[in-house]
């Protein structure tokens, strides 16, 4: 089955302690990419990758790491979270780049920083 | 940067009306411009999109419209029943370092009472 997954789906951390949420994606797909969705503020993309060791920012990067070393693999990073960290993330990905293809999400991880 | 507004935040409507959801964007380069659904508690998903070379694409009871002079483009929904209640976003696309990422409007909950 086609799909992108998510791990984990929740988790509740405390402020400073380094956390990586896994994202992978088994169709092949070239463009990845990572949101954050808080009430009110709708979507905000936080990184995207176009293709293995290809990462550009996004609307709000700051406090966050990415890394494509693999084409179906898309880990985002958080060194040292803190409580604005709190939000639901999900992982996208896409077959091409972002203005053509349909971008299919993860179930979402649901991130708790207290 | 490059932003997505749209409007209305919240529309409600009876069964069997039509719902308008409207957004505008500042990147002129922006050439395709989806829409997404998402029912509570689960991802967003694409219901349709357009490009920046057609002017209206229909699908069934859905319909989107794109006036690139004005940079604005218009979801439309006839027919409306309870299953359509959720959240609606909409994006344009921009170019970055990485390749083209998308920007998201903060979204438009829609209501359908029966």
């Amino acid at each position: 089955e086609a799909q992108v997954t998510q791990n984990p789906r929740y988790l509740i951390t405390v402020t400073g302690k380094k956390l990586t949420v896994t994202c992978s994606q088994n169709m092949n797909h070239e463009y990845m990419s990572w949101y954050r969705q808080d009430p009110g503020l709708g979507l905000r993309q936080i990184y995207y990758s176009m293709n293995v060791e290809v990462t550009d920012k996004g609307d709000v990067p700051e406090g966050y790491k990415v890394s494509r070393k693999e084409k179906r693999n898309f880990p985002l990073i958080l060194e040292s979270p803190s409580p604005n960290q709190t939000s639901l993330y999900f992982c996208a990905s896409s077959l091409g780049t972002g203005n053509s293809y349909e971008q299919y999400f993860g179930p979402g991880t649901r991130l708790t920083v207290t | 940067g490059e932003n997505v507004e749209q409007h209305p935040s919240t529309l409600s409507v009876q069964e069997g009306d039509s719902a308008v959801i409207k957004c505008t964007y500042s990147d002129s380069a922006s050439n395709y411009f989806p829409w997404y659904k998402q029912e509570l508690g689960k991802r967003p998903q694409l219901i349709i999109d357009i490009r920046s070379n057609v002017g209206e694409k229909k699908d069934q009871r859905i319909a989107v419209t794109l006036n690139k002079t004005a940079k604005h483009f218009s979801l439309h929904i006839t027919e409306t029943q309870p299953e359509d209640s959720a959240v609606y976003f909409c994006a344009a696309s921009i170019s970055g370092q990485a390749g083209t990422a998308l920007i998201f409007g903060k979204g438009t909950t829609l209501s359908v009472s029966s």
